[in-house]
This record gives structure tokens, sequence and C-alpha cells, in this order.
């Protein structure tokens, strides 16, 4: 069974970058039936759509983070990362990876499969 | 700038019936968003309910439904229950490959 697994510091200095990797175990990263995103929940607020990745690099992201966010992915390693940069106190929060089918492929799209979460605090 | 909107709160009784929406701040949300609908507990990752409106992921009790109410996306929970007492976040796809979601809504059964 497929499991996606978040990893990567838990604490992060203000202006500096927050940087998360996302391992998928059980299944492979490169899979032409989906994308893989990254969605993020401040502590007692709301979830919020970072950005997603295809296994051909192919990117999208929120466009109010595009300027300081970089998705990549890494088929060799069955991983894709998350780069933030120039964080503040605000970028405080639970980050998720998760799975997305494509349209084209499936004929749906949705966040089917999510990993545990991995809290990042930015502080001093 | 498009926003999705949902009820912050909503309280039913148990055994009633809650309808949870999901709408656009400006425009009408259709099957063309591609709606779902996620439950979360406290400390806990999303858990998928609904995808595509009203087709309910693998293991989610029939109670809970998906639909298009007017100009928004719709969560019913019939017969509710304590342990649907949850936070209900709805997410809809936009052009070019731009997801949105909602606030999401507390769920209170009492």
């Amino acid at each position: 069974q497929l499991q996606l697994q978040e990893s990567g510091p838990g604490l992060v200095k203000p202006s500096e970058t927050l940087s998360l990797t996302c391992t998928v175990s059980g299944g492979s990263i490169n899979n032409s039936s989906y994308y893989w995103g990254w969605i993020r929940q401040p502590p007692g607020k709301g979830l919020e759509w970072i950005g997603s990745i295809y296994y051909s690099g192919t990117t999208y992201y929120n466009p109010s983070l595009k300027s300081r966010v970089t998705i990549s992915v890494d088929t060799s390693k069955n991983q894709f990362s998350l780069k933030l940069s120039s964080v503040t106190a605000a970028d405080t929060a639970a980050y998720y990876c998760a799975r997305k089918p494509r349209i084209a492929v499936t004929g749906t799209t949705y966040f089917d499969l999510w990993g545990r979460g991995a809290l990042v605090t930015v502080s001093s | 700038q498009t926003v999705v909107t949902q009820e912050p709160s909503f309280s039913v009784s148990p055994g009633g019936t809650a309808t949870l929406t999901c709408g656009l701040s400006s425009g009408s949300v259709s099957t063309s968003h591609y709606p779902s609908w996620y439950q979360q507990t406290p400390g806990q990752a999303p858990r998928t309910l609904i995808y595509s409106t009203n087709t309910r992921s693998s293991g989610v009790p029939d109670r809970f439904s998906g639909s298009i109410l007017g100009n928004k996306a719709a969560l019913t929970i019939t017969g509710a229950q304590a342990d649907d007492e949850s936070d209900y976040y709805c997410v809809l796809y936009t052009a070019r490959g731009i997801w949105m979601f909602g606030g999401g809504t507390k769920l209170t059964v009492l």
C-alpha cells in the first residue's frame, strides 16, 4: 500500500529557507496518473494548498506563495521536496504531502492520499 | 481574488441532518471544480470523504453524501453521530492547476 512520509527540520529561523521532503513508499512516484503536492495548516487554522508537481517536473504553485516556493522531484529516490524561502512566524504550520490523480488519466482529481504531516516552527 | 466560503461553524443534533456548503465569493461552484470534502480531527491528517462532487471515498459511510445545491457544493451528513464532530474542509480545482481550500466548518453534534 502506497504511503507518504514527510521529513525535515522541525525548527527554522526567520528569514531562512524551510526544506521538507516527502518520501513515497509502496509505489512509484514515476506514475503518469498522479500529481504530488504540498498542503499546510497553521496551528488552529485551515488548510492551504502550496503547490503540486508531476514526475516530469511540471509544477503549479499557489499564487500567494509562488515567489517563495520551489517544489522539485527526485524520481531516483522516489521523493519530492518543498523549499519555502524567507520564512516568518506566519509560515509556522503542519506541512502535509499528498497525492492527487490526474484528470486526463483518471477522469477525476482530488487529494486521495495524505502523509501524516510534519510540524515546522519558525522561531529564532 | 476569489475565495472559497464555508460556514465557520454548524450544530446538529444526534440523528439529525447537517448540510455544509462550499461556495465561491465570485461565481458558482460546478462539477467542473471537482469539489471534494475532507474530515479532520485535532492532531490528525485530513481524511478524504467525497470527491468529484458526489463520489464517496473508500470506507466512507453512506450517511455522507455530496451534491451541488444551487450555486454551491454541499456535504450532507444524514443521521449525525457523535464521532462526526470534526472540522470539514472543501477544496475546489480551478483553471491552470490551482487549488483553493475553504476555511473549514467546525461541526458540533449536540
